[in-house]
């Protein structure tokens, strides 16, 4: 079956502009993730999803950063007035639910900020 | 900050050799999980230890888990150049929040 999609693949911005990341997850699973990894680097929580429902916002660095999902499945993250330090790796991984940890992950969107 | 500390950074094997990779976290957690990341296949899920468990297996992989120490180990055993990857663990806390916390990682290297 269709793993969980992200689209772009790559994006390449100017700073100061917005950009939206969108993450397809796997049909059915209730929680999703959003992620990011810096060249190197472990992952960083950003926010947690079960359903369309934000729990957990904790990770989101400042509040040009926000997220939403809607019909319990596509989450579209939005990062405002990008900065050089935006630019990473942005991952989002879905699971059947929060009580079955086990998460699948997308191919992430590149973001590169010139 | 990150919770999950992996140790060591780097690793590199011969073929045929054991790998062990270790891990360090901070808080209670409701369980741990290894992940591999390689640049063909993104990051794919290994195996999940629970908190009441201590050992557990999966074909080459074994994982312990000491949570008196906040340890894990991850043994992969008969190495073969395919595992050349990124390693990493991730904790779930049960202190409240629904965050999942993933260590920098071991760069793991196989030479065949």
């Amino acid at each position: 079956g269709a793993g969980v999609s992200q689209s772009p693949s790559n994006k390449v911005t100017e700073k100061g502009k917005d950009v939206e990341l969108r993450c397809d997850p796997i049909s059915g699973h209730t929680a999703l993730y959003w992620y990011r990894q810096s060249l190197g680097q472990g992952l960083e929580f950003l926010i947690y999803f079960q359903g369309n429902s934000a729990p957990d916002k904790s990770g989101l660095p400042s509040d040009r950063f926000s997220a939403e999902r809607t019909g319990g499945s596509v989450s579209t993250l939005t990062i405002q007035r990008t900065q050089q330090e935006d630019s990473a790796v942005y991952l989002c991984a879905s699971s059947p639910s929060r009580v079955y940890n086990e998460q699948f992950f997308g191919p992430g969107t590149r973001l590169t900020v010139l | 900050s990150q919770q999950g500390e992996e140790d060591p950074q780097a690793l590199s094997i011969q073929e045929g050799e054991n790998a062990t990779m270790n891990c360090s976290y901070k808080t209670s957690i409701n369980n741990l999980q290894w992940y591999r990341q390689n640049s063909g296949r993104g990051l794919v899920h290994l195996i999940l230890i629970r908190s009441n468990e201590r050992e557990k297996h999966s074909g080459r992989l074994r994982v312990t888990l000491d949570t008196s120490k906040k340890s894990s180990s991850l043994l992969i055993t008969a190495s073969r150049a395919a595992d050349t990857a990124s390693y990493f663990c991730a904790t779930d806390s049960n202190t409240g929040g629904f965050k999942t916390i993933f260590g920098a990682g071991t760069r793991l290297f196989v030479k065949a």
